[in-house]
Parts: structure tokens; C-alpha cells; sequence
């Protein structure tokens, strides 16, 4: 059965910076695409980037380019986003979703983990 | 960007009727478009992928159709538990883009 728990999630003051984590198991993580969406309180489902397999593809929503980093540790079976310069509106919960297939990036998202939230605030 | 419109933003409507919603991409996407039903406090699930491919597992009472610009949602017959938020999404693009929901409830 295919796991996604995201982690790290917490409060951050406004321009601090928070890592979230995503393990991964049940399933053959290298081969997989992995991505990250966020959602606002009582607000839609917003892309934030998206990661291919090998790294190789890395993509990010205008609204946190140069300011996120998104990673993947395929020994560990591991998706990260390095989330800088934190602001007000990037309060949210954020999900890992995975590609449901091989060779595509940010394509289906198949499967999503339960959500970490973060809050950004003084 | 392709921008994703989605309607109606709220639909109330009675256990077994048939229900529709609609999503508009702002350019032609093929057939790279997605249902996603997300209910209070969970994480979205994949329902249908590639304008009109159930999901395995998703009941055969959700249906969609459509292609280039214009795509349908159908329930053909509601059921209590289909109470949920319903977004569309766009792969044809980066950025993916999702619709900004349809809240479905129950009359």
C-alpha cells in the first residue's frame, strides 16, 4: 500500500524559513515523480512544485520560486521542500502527492499523504 | 498560464440525482485533465484522470468527459458520502493548475 507522511509543519514568524519532510513506502520511490500542493485555509487546492524522479525535472509555482526548494533523498525514500523567506500567505496545509506514473511529472497525482500545516505568523 | 474556471462554485442537490460540473481551460489541453474529490479535513483523491478514465476502485457513478477546452463531471445517481469538494486540474502546463472547486452537498 502505497504511505505518504508528510512532516514539519509548525508556526514560523514572517522571512523564517521550516524544512517539511515526506516518507515514503510501499512503493518503488526512484521511480516515481513527486510533487507538492498546498491549500490555504478554506481555500482551494494551489500546485507548488513538483520533482522528477531523479531530479533531473524541477518545476515550482511563480508564487514560491526563489524561495523554495524542492529535494528528494532516493536512498531514504524521502521528498523535501526547503520553504525560505516565509510570508503570510504561504500559510497552508501542504501535501506530497505522487505521480500515479512512471515518466510523467506533476502529471495524475495518484496518491497524497494526510497534510502538514504551516502557519506563518508574528 | 492556463487558467482553470470551474462551475458552479456550491451545488445542493437530493440523494439520486445526477449531477454536473464543468471545468473551462483558458487553452486547449488535450484530453490532460483531471477530478480530484477532497472531503472536510482529508487529503484530494484522484476520481478521474485523462478527462475520462475512472481511477481504480472510484465507483462507476462518477464519470467525465470532454476534451481541447471543455470537460464534464457527472454523478450519476448521489449518494450521502459523495458530499466533498470536487477540483479539476490541468497537466497540459506548468504551472498545473487546478479549478477553484465545486462544494457539493446534500439538500
Amino acid at each position: 500500500e502505497v504511505q505518504l507522511v508528510e512532516s514539519g509543519g509548525g508556526l514560523v514568524k514572517p522571512g523564517g524559513s521550516l524544512r517539511l519532510s515526506c516518507a515514503a513506502s510501499g512503493f518503488t520511490f526512484s521511480s516515481y515523480s513527486m510533487n507538492w500542493v498546498r491549500q490555504a485555509p478554506g481555500k482551494g487546492l494551489e500546485w507548488v512544485s513538483s520533482i522528477s524522479s531523479s531530479s533531473s525535472y524541477i518545476y515550482f509555482a511563480d508564487s514560491v520560486k526563489g524561495r523554495f526548494t524542492i529535494s528528494r533523498d532516493n536512498a531514504e525514500n524521502s521528498l523535501y521542500l526547503q520553504m525560505n523567506s516565509l510570508r503570510a500567505e504561504d500559510t497552508a496545509v501542504y501535501y506530497c502527492a505522487r505521480d500515479q506514473i512512471v515518466g510523467t511529472t506533476g502529471a495524475i497525482l495518484a496518491n497524497w499523504g494526510q497534510g502538514t500545516l504551516v502557519t506563518v505568523s508574528s | 498560464d492556463i487558467q482553470m474556471t470551474q462551475s458552479p462554485s456550491s451545488l445542493s442537490a437530493s440523494v439520486g440525482d445526477r449531477i454536473t460540473i464543468t471545468c473551462q481551460a483558458s487553452q486547449d489541453i488535450s484530453n490532460y485533465l483531471n477530478w480530484y474529490q477532497q472531503k472536510p479535513g482529508k487529503a484530494p483523491k484522484l476520481l478521474i484522470y485523462d478527462a475520462s478514465n475512472l481511477e481504480t476502485g472510484v465507483p462507476s457513478r462518477f464519470s467525465g468527459s470532454g476534451s481541447g477546452t471543455d470537460f464534464t463531471f457527472t454523478i450519476s445517481s448521489l449518494q450521502p458520502e459523495d458530499i466533498a469538494t470536487y477540483y479539476c486540474q490541468q497537466y497540459d502546463g506548468v504551472p498545473r493548475t487546478f479549478g477553484q472547486g465545486t462544494k457539493l452537498g446534500i439538500k
